[in-house]
């Protein structure tokens, strides 16, 4: 099946500076990217997500890169602010089920 | 989109005891998706309930011990049965939203934490 590692586990930047976070996958056939925000006690929410026929998509601050053939995404955030600290989690899909990464905990600080 | 609600939002239960967890969606839906989230972990998914048939289970889980129940198209329950300190987690009910899936969002309830003494 598919698996999906994650890096960093905890990221902590300045107010203002960018985030990155790493995901890489093991299933080539996965073909579905979505990126989710965990705030505590809420259940995820998608931010962001990119198809495999795409090497980047940006929505505002957030973007999200590609790499089909090193079966790697990334996402990044840019101009951090307080509200974005969460914890991130990438996944990954074939068929209908999502295979999620160990996930982030991004710490903005003022 | 999805609406999910999700009954209880948290509990504690006594080791040995069952507990069913209730996911109930604004709209139809072929299939519900059930993930278990241990604390400070990621979310693994338990099994995929569809209605009419028996529910698919992942690997490491089985009936006996997550019974699901999928009475109609909106509508499916987890149980956790037997429960000890391990299964404290939290329990998410999951939709795909408008599309077929891997065209749409996958749509999260607010999840039920289950603690267990």
């Amino acid at each position: 099946g598919e698996n999906v590692e994650q890096h960093p586990s905890t990221l902590s930047v300045q107010e203002g500076d960018s985030a990155v976070i790493k995901c890489t996958y093991s299933d080539s056939a996965s073909n579905y990217f979505p990126w989710y925000k965990q705030e505590l006690g809420k259940g995820p929410q998608l931010i962001i997500d990119i198809r495999s026929n795409v090497g980047e998509k940006k929505d505002q601050r957030i973007a999200v890169t590609l790499n089909k053939t090193a079966k790697h995404f990334s996402l990044h955030i840019t101009e951090t602010q307080p509200e974005d600290s969460a914890v991130y989690f990438c996944a990954a899909s074939f068929a209908s089920k999502l295979t999620f990464g160990t996930g982030t905990r991004l710490q903005v600080t003022l | 989109s999805a609406v999910i609600s999700q009954k209880p939002s948290r509990d504690i239960c006594q080791r040995g005891t069952s507990l069913t967890i209730q996911c109930q969606v604004d709209s139809q839906v072929t299939m519900m998706f059930w993930y278990r989230q241990q604390p400070g972990q990621s979310l693994t998914l338990i099994a995929t309930a569809n209605q009419g048939s028996e529910a698919t289970y992942e690997s490491g889980f089985v009936i006996d011990k997550f019974p699901i129940s999928r009475p109609n198209l909106t509508f499916s329950t987890l149980t956790v049965s037997n429960m000890s300190p391990e299964d404290s987690s939290i329990y998410l009910c999951s939709v795909w939203g408008t599309g077929a899936p891997n065209t749409g969002e996958l749509f999260f309830g607010e999840g039920s934490r289950l603690t267990v003494l």
